[in-house]
């Protein structure tokens, strides 16, 4: 499988916009970008997913490099909320079970 | 959408017990994962079903843990006996078609003394 490599850590001042990198050189045509996060104290949920151009969902938005070697998620104005794990995570478009492999991920933190 | 629905949200138990835990999945989803999260190892896929059939069960440490999906609302993860080292937060997840999101539990904090 593709792997994924995300900082450990990002810190952020509330309302101001987060741009969260995800590098995956070895990324493969059929392979998806999925983001989730997880919250303190709960089960991690879905945030955004694309494959070649950029996407935008109310909770963020998806930049994906030309070459796919890379992403970018943007929060864009972040609230305490958003401190969180979020992880980057590659799914292969021909895999029908659609089994998601988490990383470390990368810790934000918003301060206020 | 009540969303997916774990239980017991805490179980504390001794060694040598037998644990079970439960989940219903989002009503009409045919996929139900079965994930593990430690500090030392993160999020592990354990096991995964597909219209109530185990496809991969890989994951799954060891003959001490098993999974069912007797019905397309609810499933067990058991653990018999239990040990120390199973102490995690199990999550369940469960999603509709290829491709839709993973929608997940709010987990099952296990603590084995």
């Amino acid at each position: 499988d593709a792997k994924t490599t995300q900082p450990n850590s990002m810190e952020s001042n509330e309302e101001e916009p987060v741009h969260l990198p995800c590098n995956h050189s070895t990324i493969s045509g059929t392979d998806y970008i999925h983001w989730y996060r997880q919250l303190p104290s709960q089960g991690p949920e879905y945030v955004i997913h694309g494959l070649t151009s950029n996407v935008n969902n109310r909770m963020a938005s998806l930049a994906i490099a030309e070459d796919r070697k890379s992403s970018t998620l943007i929060l864009h104005r972040a609230t305490l909320r958003d401190a969180a794990v979020y992880y980057c995570i590659l799914r292969d478009v021909g895999d029908s079970w659609g089994k998601l492999q988490f990383g470390a991920g990368t810790q934000v933190v918003v301060t206020p | 959408d009540a969303g997916v629905i774990q239980s017991p949200r805490h179980e504390v138990t001794e060694m040598g017990q037998e644990v079970t835990l439960r989940c219903k999945p989002i009503s009409g989803h045919d996929y139900l994962f079965w994930y593990r999260q430690t500090m030392m190892r993160g999020l592990e896929l354990l096991i995964y079903f597909n219209n109530n059939v185990p496809i991969d069960d890989s994951g799954m440490p060891e003959d001490r843990f098993s999974a069912k999906m007797p019905n397309a609302s609810f499933s067990t993860l058991k653990i018999q006996p239990s040990e120390p080292r199973d102490s995690a937060v199990y999550f369940c997840a469960s999603r509709r078609i290829d491709g839709s999101p993973l929608h997940f539990g709010n987990g099952t904090r296990l603590t084995v003394t």
